[in-house]
C-alpha cells in the first residue's frame, strides 16, 4: 500500500497573497492531480501531470500554477488568493489512467 | 458538453433502509463509469467501477449497473448502516482525455441511528 500526504492541512491567507500547497505520494505512481472541491459541487480538475516535469491544464487552471518537481511530489500555487475564497484542495495520484488515490486535502481560507 | 448529473444533493435514511442514488451521464460512446465515496475528513476513494456497458459492478454491498439505454449508473444498497454515512460521487472517464474524470456534484448520505 501507499499514502498521499498533503501539507498543510489548513491554510489561512490574506487577499492577494501567493500560497503554496504540497503533495507527496509513495505509491510510485506516474500521474498526479490537483482538484478543487467546493461545497455542493463536484471535484474540478486544476492541473495534472503524467510524469515528472510534465504539466497539463484542467478546466480550472486560471489563477493557479503547478510544479512536478519529482515523481513523488506535486505542488500547487494559488497565484493571488481571492477574499472569501474557501475550498478544499485535493491531491490524487494514479498508475497511468487507472484508479485515483486521494490525499486528505488542504482546507484554504482567505481573509 | 459531456456531463454527469446527480440530482439528489442529500439523502437521509434509517439503518437497514434501501439506498438508491441517482446518476445519469451524457456523452457519446461507452465511457468507463465510477462511484467514489468520501468519508468525513478524508479524500474520495474508489467504491466501484464498470468499463463495459450493461455490466454490473459491486463492492462492500453496493451495486451499480451500467445502463447504456437510459445512460444511467445508479448506486444501490439493500440495507444501509451508520458507517455508510458519506458523500457519494458518480464519475465518468473523459473521452477527450483519458486521464481526466468528469464528476457529478455528489450526494450526501445521512444515516439516522
Amino acid at each position: 500500500g501507499g499514502i498521499i500526504t498533503q501539507t498543510p492541512k489548513f491554510l489561512i491567507g490574506q487577499e492577494g497573497q501567493k500560497l503554496t500547497l504540497k503533495c507527496q505520494q509513495n505509491f510510485n505512481h506516474d500521474t498526479m492531480y490537483w482538484y478543487r472541491q467546493d461545497s455542493g459541487k463536484g471535484l474540478r480538475l486544476i492541473y495534472y501531470s503524467i510524469t515528472e516535469n510534465d504539466l497539463q491544464k484542467g478546466d480550472l487552471s486560471e489563477g493557479y500554477d503547478a510544479s512536478r518537481e519529482k515523481k513523488s511530489s506535486f505542488s500547487l500555487t494559488v497565484t493571488s488568493a481571492q477574499k472569501n475564497e474557501m475550498a478544499v484542495f485535493l491531491c490524487a495520484s494514479s498508475f497511468d489512467r487507472y484508479e485515483q488515490y486521494f490525499g486528505p486535502g488542504t482546507r484554504l481560507t482567505v481573509l | 458538453g459531456d456531463s454527469v448529473i446527480q440530482m439528489q444533493g442529500q439523502v437521509t435514511l434509517s439503518e437497514n433502509d434501501f439506498l438508491f442514488i441517482n446518476c445519469t451521464y451524457s456523452t457519446t460512446g461507452y465511457p468507463t463509469l465510477f462511484w467514489y465515496v468520501q468519508y468525513s475528513g478524508e479524500g474520495p476513494q474508489l467504491l466501484l467501477q464498470v468499463t463495459t456497458a450493461n455490466n454490473k459492478g459491486s463492492s462492500r454491498g453496493f451495486e451499480a449497473t451500467y445502463d447504456k439505454g437510459t445512460t444511467s449508473f445508479h448506486l444501490q444498497k439493500t440495507s444501509v448502516q451508520e458507517i455508510d454515512s458519506a458523500v457519494y460521487y458518480c464519475a465518468m472517464r473523459d473521452r477527450t482525455s483519458n486521464y481526466q474524470l468528469i464528476w457529478g456534484s455528489g450526494t450526501k448520505l445521512i444515516i439516522k441511528p
